[in-house]
């Protein structure tokens, strides 16, 4: 159980494009899915915190106008990647908590999707 | 800005060793400390999630401790095999429903 889906797994795009990558909880519903990146050599760092039906909430330093989320139902949140630029290469995963929390805020992952910029 | 820091970065074990990793995390305003482990092409995968000061966790050959008041927790594995080759993450979490704030994980190689 908690299984969650991520698509597409990597995509190359030219630069000024955009692109979107679904995030999908497959077997519960999540009020609350997380966008992270990981650069190389890094830590996932937090993006953005989505929450159904609301505006998500951005990290500071992240531009919600170039990420943007939409989380219009219990399973699925979008991130688009506006406007696309060889700097936004990164590998992009997001998670969900079960709704009510589930045990302490536990989050279960994507598999992640690997954009390239060109 | 909250830090925390995995050692070592890397390890490379043969199969059949016990090696242990360390995530240190501030002890000021502690909640829950997460253990993932993540595969390459897969997921990451929750290990534990520990909250208690003294907290001991075990899942088969893989377990973990905690300690809150210096802000360490350590990952063990008891005869490492090559299945078990990961890169192992934690993660802290300051209140309940915060954010998680991820170390840069230790990659480990267990060679057959």
């Amino acid at each position: 159980g908690a299984v969650v889906s991520q698509h597409p797994s990597w995509v190359i795009c030219k630069s000024g494009t955009s692109v979107k990558i679904e995030c999908r909880s497959l077997d519960f519903q999540a009020t609350t899915m997380f966008w992270y990146r990981q650069f190389p050599k890094q830590s996932l760092m937090l993006m953005a915190t989505s929450n159904e039906g609301s505006k998500a909430t951005y990290e500071q330093g992240v531009e919600k106008d170039k990420f943007l989320i939409n989380h219009a139902s219990l399973t699925l949140s979008t991130l688009t990647v506006t406007s696309a630029h060889p700097e936004d290469s990164s590998f992009y995963i997001c998670s969900a908590t079960l709704a009510g929390g589930g045990f302490h805020n536990e989050q279960f992952f994507g598999p992640g999707t690997r954009l390239t910029v060109l | 800005i909250l830090n925390v820091e995995q050692s070592p970065q890397s390890l490379h074990v043969q199969e059949g060793d016990s090696t242990n990793f360390t995530c240190s995390f501030p002890s000021s305003n502690f909640y829950a400390l997460h253990w993932y482990r993540w595969e390459t092409a897969k997921s990451p995968e929750a290990l534990f999630v520990m909250t208690l000061n003294g907290d001991e966790k075990k899942k088969g050959r893989i377990s973990a401790t905690l300690n809150t008041k210096e802000g360490y927790s350590y990952l063990y594995i008891k005869g490492s095999q090559p299945e078990d080759s990961a890169t192992y993450l934690c993660a802290f979490m300051r209140t309940s429903g915060s954010r998680l704030t991820f170390g840069e994980g230790t990659q480990l190689t267990v060679n057959p």
